[in-house]
């Protein structure tokens, strides 16, 4: 199975800083890697797919980059409702593992 | 408009059964794949199950193989998921997701899962 850890588990921060979150598969994954945005009691939303294709709707402060073992989603200037936990997950082979989670804090 | 709308949680005693539903509507349901992915209280999210567009293929992550079994009806537009054999750490908030070439672009509410006795 890949194994999909990502960095930090916890991350505090304030509006407008630019954080970097960064997702490192167990095997090369090619470009097959979703990020996810979670709030408490919520769904997952789909943020990123395809390691970089910005959802529609998504604000353009999000990004994705990277291939084969090492991503990172990139969030340019935090606004408040960005506070939230983000998971990574890969698409390149069954079972499709996520990350652990960031929680992204105040 | 995409809905994804899961019902069938609730108690159940270890050893127990249960069968989730997840009702889809604003899409072509027999075009997609779809997938379960559950979520431990307090834990990250776990991949569980997923099923091609045809029905052709299922898979399974490990934990759940022999026990859990997904299915759809595409005459109803619904996903299920019939668990079987239930322990404690099936215990979650269960939730349906359309697949977007591999990852999941819409997503249910989620539907409790409690595992005790």
């Amino acid at each position: 199975d890949i194994q999909l850890t990502q960095s930090p588990s916890f991350l505090s921060a304030s509006v407008g800083d630019r954080v970097t979150i960064t997702c490192r598969a167990s095997q090369g994954i090619s470009s097959y890697l979703a990020w996810y945005q979670q709030k408490p009691g919520k769904a997952p939303k789909l943020l990123i797919s395809a390691a970089s294709t910005l959802q529609s709707g998504v604000p353009s402060r999000f990004s994705g980059s990277g291939s084969g073992t090492e991503f990172t989603l990139t969030i340019s200037s935090l606004q408040p409702e960005d506070f939230a936990t983000y998971y990574c997950q890969q698409f390149n082979s069954y079972p499709r593992t996520f990350g652990q989670g960031t929680k992204l804090e105040i | 408009e995409v809905q994804l709308v899961e019902s069938g949680g609730g108690l159940v005693q270890p050893g127990g059964s249960l069968r989730l539903s997840c009702a889809a509507s604003g899409f072509t349901f027999s075009n997609y794949g779809m997938t379960w992915v559950r979520q431990a209280p307090g834990k990250g999210l776990e991949w569980v199950a997923s099923i091609k567009q045809d029905g052709s293929e299922k898979y399974y992550v490990d934990s759940v193989k022999g026990r859990f079994t997904i299915s759809r009806d595409d005459a109803e537009n619904s996903l299920h998921l019939q668990m079987n054999s239930l322990r404690a750490e099936d215990t979650a908030v269960y939730y349906c997701a359309r697949d977007f070439y591999g990852s999941g672009d819409y997503w249910g509410q989620g539907t409790l899962v409690t595992v005790s006795s």
